[in-house]
């Protein structure tokens, strides 16, 4: 079955550093990644759409320049938190669909990063 | 506004007895909906796709229907086990190209 691979699992890092995940498809080729943002206890926020060769498209309220994101090829995008706060800490996780279009394929997802910023 | 409402933050039921969960929508007209499992710090992993033209949609002890009138999507798990413990999440595709959750129901099967 189609894998998605994030890479860190864990990270703390101090604050005003950047920290840097990776999300790699491992069997199959994604135009498309989203990355979400999930605090305790409550569902995924979609904060943006990774598109390959071309700038995310960002939800609103999602600072783009806070949240970089770089897709720069069919397996793999990443997310940089840039100068870090406490109030970033969260559990990120990315996913892509294997299928050609989004609505009737389902969302294979990396296994998250747990960002601590102290 | 658009919603997508899962009612029961928390279900507790025992071991063997049937688990439902519930899914709502307002202000969507999805083609398709989807249900995923999520485990304590993992991310969630897909378990089924039912479209809009099917009533129920079944996979070993799993069943979903999907009412397109009431705007609700059930979701049982049948003989259930204390591995069925997880947070389950439904989904819809918005017209906006992606995929929003609810905000889950954490179900626990009690042995």
């Amino acid at each position: 079955g189609a894998v998605v691979s994030q890479h860190p699992s864990r990270v703390i890092c101090k604050s005003g550093t950047s920290v840097k995940i990776e999300c790699r498809s491992l069997d199959f080729q994604a135009t498309t990644m989203f990355w979400y943002r999930q605090f305790p206890k409550q569902s995924l926020m979609l904060m943006a759409t990774s598109n390959e060769g071309s700038k995310a498209t960002y939800e609103q309220g999602v600072e783009k320049d806070k949240f970089l994101i770089n897709h720069a090829s069919l397996t793999l995008s990443t997310l940089t938190v840039t100068s870090a706060h406490p109030e970033d800490s969260s559990f990120y996780i990315c996913s892509a669909n294997s299928g050609g279009n989004t609505y009737n394929s389902p969302l294979h997802f990396g296994n998250g990063t747990r960002l601590t910023v102290t | 506004s658009q919603k997508i409402e899962q009612n029961s933050e928390a279900l507790n039921i025992q071991e063997g007895k049937t688990a439902t969960l519930t899914c709502n929508y307002t202000n969507y007209s999805p083609a398709y909906l989807q249900w995923y499992r999520q485990d304590p710090g993992r991310g969630p992993v897909f378990l089924l796709l039912i479209r809009e033209n099917e009533k129920e949609k079944r996979k070993e002890r799993l069943k979903v229907t999907f009412d397109t009138t009431l705007k609700q999507s059930l979701f049982h798990i049948t003989a259930s086990q204390p591995a069925d413990s997880a947070t389950y999440l439904c989904a819809l595709y918005s017209s906006a190209s992606k995929i929003i959750f609810g905000s889950g129901t954490r179900l626990s099967i009690r042995p």
